[in-house]
Protein backbone atom coordinates (compact mmCIF):
# COMPACT_ATOMS: atom_id res chain seq x y z
CA UNK A 1 0.00 0.00 0.00
CA UNK A 2 0.65 3.92 0.02
CA UNK A 3 3.46 5.25 2.12
CA UNK A 4 3.19 8.55 3.22
CA UNK A 5 5.72 10.58 5.24
CA UNK A 6 5.67 13.96 6.95
CA UNK A 7 8.21 16.06 8.05
CA UNK A 8 8.94 18.04 10.68
CA UNK A 9 6.94 16.70 12.94
CA UNK A 10 7.21 19.73 15.18
CA UNK A 11 7.33 23.53 13.35
CA UNK A 12 7.90 26.47 15.73
CA UNK A 13 7.48 30.14 13.89
CA UNK A 14 6.75 33.46 14.98
CA UNK A 15 3.13 35.37 14.41
CA UNK A 16 3.44 36.65 10.54
CA UNK A 17 6.28 34.02 9.39
CA UNK A 18 5.85 31.60 6.92
CA UNK A 19 5.40 27.89 7.63
CA UNK A 20 6.23 25.00 5.82
CA UNK A 21 5.07 21.11 5.60
CA UNK A 22 6.48 18.33 3.56
CA UNK A 23 5.08 15.29 2.76
CA UNK A 24 6.04 12.17 -0.11
CA UNK A 25 4.43 9.87 -1.12
CA UNK A 26 4.94 6.09 -2.44
CA UNK A 27 2.73 4.82 -4.89
CA UNK A 28 2.56 6.95 -8.20
CA UNK A 29 -1.47 5.11 -8.94
CA UNK A 30 -1.83 8.33 -6.13
CA UNK A 31 -3.54 11.14 -8.10
CA UNK A 32 -5.52 13.09 -4.95
CA UNK A 33 -3.45 15.29 -1.51
CA UNK A 34 -5.58 16.99 0.79
CA UNK A 35 -4.15 18.32 4.11
CA UNK A 36 -6.21 18.50 6.99
CA UNK A 37 -6.61 20.26 10.49
CA UNK A 38 -6.88 18.97 13.38
CA UNK A 39 -7.70 21.36 16.92
CA UNK A 40 -7.07 20.16 20.24
CA UNK A 41 -10.18 17.89 21.36
CA UNK A 42 -11.91 18.45 17.41
CA UNK A 43 -11.65 15.84 14.30
CA UNK A 44 -9.51 16.88 11.30
CA UNK A 45 -10.73 19.38 8.80
CA UNK A 46 -9.82 19.58 5.35
CA UNK A 47 -8.33 22.90 4.32
CA UNK A 48 -7.23 22.22 0.94
CA UNK A 49 -6.73 19.16 -1.38
CA UNK A 50 -4.95 19.08 -5.02
CA UNK A 51 -4.91 16.78 -7.56
CA UNK A 52 -2.71 15.17 -9.65
CA UNK A 53 -3.15 17.25 -12.72
CA UNK A 54 -2.05 20.58 -11.03
CA UNK A 55 0.57 21.65 -9.82
CA UNK A 56 -0.16 24.40 -7.07
CA UNK A 57 -3.64 26.00 -5.67
CA UNK A 58 -4.09 28.51 -3.59
CA UNK A 59 -6.59 30.02 -1.42
CA UNK A 60 -5.67 33.10 0.30
CA UNK A 61 -2.88 32.11 3.17
CA UNK A 62 -2.85 29.08 2.27
CA UNK A 63 -0.89 27.01 -1.01
CA UNK A 64 -0.23 23.33 -1.44
CA UNK A 65 2.46 22.17 -4.45
CA UNK A 66 2.59 19.13 -5.72
CA UNK A 67 5.64 17.60 -7.99
CA UNK A 68 4.53 13.89 -9.03
CA UNK A 69 7.79 13.26 -10.73
CA UNK A 70 9.50 13.75 -7.28
CA UNK A 71 6.14 12.45 -5.52
CA UNK A 72 5.89 15.25 -2.75
CA UNK A 73 3.78 17.92 -1.92
CA UNK A 74 4.17 20.43 0.57
CA UNK A 75 1.45 22.74 2.66
CA UNK A 76 2.39 26.59 2.57
CA UNK A 77 1.22 29.09 5.08
CA UNK A 78 1.97 32.71 4.92
CA UNK A 79 1.76 35.74 7.43
CA UNK A 80 0.71 33.02 10.40
CA UNK A 81 -1.43 33.51 13.12
CA UNK A 82 -1.90 32.43 16.65
CA UNK A 83 -4.87 30.53 15.27
CA UNK A 84 -3.42 28.85 12.58
CA UNK A 85 -1.44 26.57 15.88
CA UNK A 86 -2.89 22.86 15.24
CA UNK A 87 -1.90 19.75 14.25
CA UNK A 88 -1.57 19.36 10.50
CA UNK A 89 -1.69 15.99 8.63
CA UNK A 90 -1.10 15.71 4.91
CA UNK A 91 -2.72 12.31 2.95
CA UNK A 92 -2.73 10.55 0.18
CA UNK A 93 -5.17 8.10 -2.33
CA UNK A 94 -5.23 6.42 -5.34
CA UNK A 95 -7.82 6.44 -8.27
CA UNK A 96 -7.61 2.91 -9.41
CA UNK A 97 -6.21 -0.30 -8.07
CA UNK A 98 -7.30 -2.57 -4.71
CA UNK A 99 -7.04 0.73 -2.51
CA UNK A 100 -9.20 2.66 -4.97
CA UNK A 101 -9.99 5.94 -2.42
CA UNK A 102 -8.51 5.31 0.74
CA UNK A 103 -7.08 7.72 2.37
CA UNK A 104 -3.49 7.33 3.48
CA UNK A 105 -2.10 9.76 6.42
CA UNK A 106 1.18 11.36 6.90
CA UNK A 107 2.11 10.99 10.92
CA UNK A 108 0.92 15.09 11.45
CA UNK A 109 3.05 18.43 12.02
CA UNK A 110 2.38 20.42 15.33
CA UNK A 111 2.40 23.89 14.19
CA UNK A 112 2.75 26.43 16.82
CA UNK A 113 2.80 30.19 16.17
CA UNK A 114 4.05 32.65 18.80
CA UNK A 115 2.37 35.97 19.22
CA UNK B 1 -26.36 20.61 9.68
CA UNK B 2 -24.72 17.89 12.38
CA UNK B 3 -22.61 16.49 9.58
CA UNK B 4 -20.94 13.31 11.00
CA UNK B 5 -21.84 12.41 14.77
CA UNK B 6 -19.77 10.46 17.06
CA UNK B 7 -21.05 9.06 20.60
CA UNK B 8 -19.99 8.30 22.98
CA UNK B 9 -17.12 11.11 23.20
CA UNK B 10 -15.15 9.48 26.11
CA UNK B 11 -14.87 5.57 27.36
CA UNK B 12 -13.84 4.05 29.64
CA UNK B 13 -13.21 -0.05 29.25
CA UNK B 14 -12.63 -2.87 31.19
CA UNK B 15 -10.08 -5.73 29.20
CA UNK B 16 -12.55 -7.81 27.75
CA UNK B 17 -15.59 -5.74 27.96
CA UNK B 18 -17.28 -5.21 24.35
CA UNK B 19 -18.69 -2.07 23.02
CA UNK B 20 -20.33 -0.51 19.95
CA UNK B 21 -19.35 2.83 19.06
CA UNK B 22 -21.85 4.84 17.21
CA UNK B 23 -21.25 7.05 14.07
CA UNK B 24 -23.88 8.57 11.59
CA UNK B 25 -23.95 11.23 9.46
CA UNK B 26 -26.64 13.43 7.77
CA UNK B 27 -25.42 14.26 4.24
CA UNK B 28 -26.28 10.99 2.08
CA UNK B 29 -22.70 10.00 1.62
CA UNK B 30 -21.90 6.05 0.26
CA UNK B 31 -18.56 6.10 1.60
CA UNK B 32 -17.64 6.14 5.46
CA UNK B 33 -14.81 5.13 7.15
CA UNK B 34 -13.52 4.03 10.55
CA UNK B 35 -9.79 5.49 12.10
CA UNK B 36 -7.94 5.38 15.15
CA UNK B 37 -5.29 8.23 16.43
CA UNK B 38 -2.33 7.22 18.60
CA UNK B 39 0.31 9.80 19.46
CA UNK B 40 2.96 10.15 16.55
CA UNK B 41 1.23 7.60 14.09
CA UNK B 42 -1.43 9.83 12.28
CA UNK B 43 -4.69 8.13 11.45
CA UNK B 44 -4.57 4.34 10.73
CA UNK B 45 -7.85 2.93 8.65
CA UNK B 46 -9.35 0.12 10.78
CA UNK B 47 -12.53 -0.29 8.45
CA UNK B 48 -14.10 1.10 5.74
CA UNK B 49 -17.63 0.71 3.44
CA UNK B 50 -18.32 2.22 0.35
CA UNK B 51 -22.07 1.81 0.91
CA UNK B 52 -24.66 0.15 2.70
CA UNK B 53 -24.22 -3.72 2.86
CA UNK B 54 -20.57 -3.54 1.93
CA UNK B 55 -17.94 -3.71 4.15
CA UNK B 56 -13.91 -3.90 3.84
CA UNK B 57 -11.00 -4.12 5.92
CA UNK B 58 -8.16 -1.33 6.17
CA UNK B 59 -4.50 -1.08 7.99
CA UNK B 60 -5.71 -2.26 11.11
CA UNK B 61 -8.54 -4.42 11.41
CA UNK B 62 -7.87 -7.07 13.77
CA UNK B 63 -10.11 -6.62 17.10
CA UNK B 64 -13.17 -5.11 15.39
CA UNK B 65 -15.86 -5.28 13.50
CA UNK B 66 -18.54 -3.40 11.34
CA UNK B 67 -21.81 -3.56 9.60
CA UNK B 68 -23.67 -0.59 7.00
CA UNK B 69 -27.39 -1.58 7.68
CA UNK B 70 -28.34 1.55 6.32
CA UNK B 71 -26.88 4.69 4.53
CA UNK B 72 -26.75 6.66 7.69
CA UNK B 73 -24.77 4.68 10.21
CA UNK B 74 -21.75 3.08 10.51
CA UNK B 75 -20.98 0.92 14.23
CA UNK B 76 -17.47 0.27 15.05
CA UNK B 77 -17.89 -3.10 17.39
CA UNK B 78 -14.74 -4.20 19.52
CA UNK B 79 -15.62 -7.37 20.57
CA UNK B 80 -13.27 -7.94 23.08
CA UNK B 81 -11.49 -5.20 24.64
CA UNK B 82 -7.46 -4.91 25.36
CA UNK B 83 -5.47 -1.98 26.03
CA UNK B 84 -3.46 -1.79 22.84
CA UNK B 85 -7.07 -0.48 21.86
CA UNK B 86 -6.77 2.89 24.16
CA UNK B 87 -7.11 5.46 21.13
CA UNK B 88 -9.02 8.01 19.89
CA UNK B 89 -11.62 6.78 16.88
CA UNK B 90 -12.60 9.17 14.11
CA UNK B 91 -15.17 8.47 11.54
CA UNK B 92 -15.89 10.14 8.72
CA UNK B 93 -17.50 10.29 5.60
CA UNK B 94 -17.45 11.68 1.78
CA UNK B 95 -19.71 11.53 -0.85
CA UNK B 96 -17.34 9.07 -2.79
CA UNK B 97 -14.14 7.61 -2.35
CA UNK B 98 -11.58 10.60 -3.27
CA UNK B 99 -13.77 13.20 -2.08
CA UNK B 100 -13.33 15.75 0.90
CA UNK B 101 -13.86 13.52 4.02
CA UNK B 102 -15.75 14.89 6.93
CA UNK B 103 -14.65 13.75 10.62
CA UNK B 104 -16.54 13.24 13.25
CA UNK B 105 -15.38 14.85 16.67
CA UNK B 106 -14.33 11.83 17.90
CA UNK B 107 -14.47 9.08 20.53
CA UNK B 108 -11.39 8.96 23.30
CA UNK B 109 -11.52 5.27 24.67
CA UNK B 110 -9.34 3.89 27.56
CA UNK B 111 -9.21 0.31 28.10
CA UNK B 112 -7.64 -0.48 31.76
Amino acid sequence: GENVEQHPSTLSVQEGDSAVIKCTYSDSASNYFPWYKQELGKGPQLIIDIRSNVGEKKDQRIAVTLNKTAKHFSLHITETQPEDSAVYFCAASASRGSTLGRLYFGRGTQLTVWP
Amino acid sequence: NAGVTQTPKFQVLKTGQSMTLQCAQDMNHEYMSWYRQDPGMGLRLIHYSVGAGITDQGEVPNGYNVSRSTTEDFPLRLLSAAPSQTSVYFCASSFDRGAEAFFGQGTRLTVV
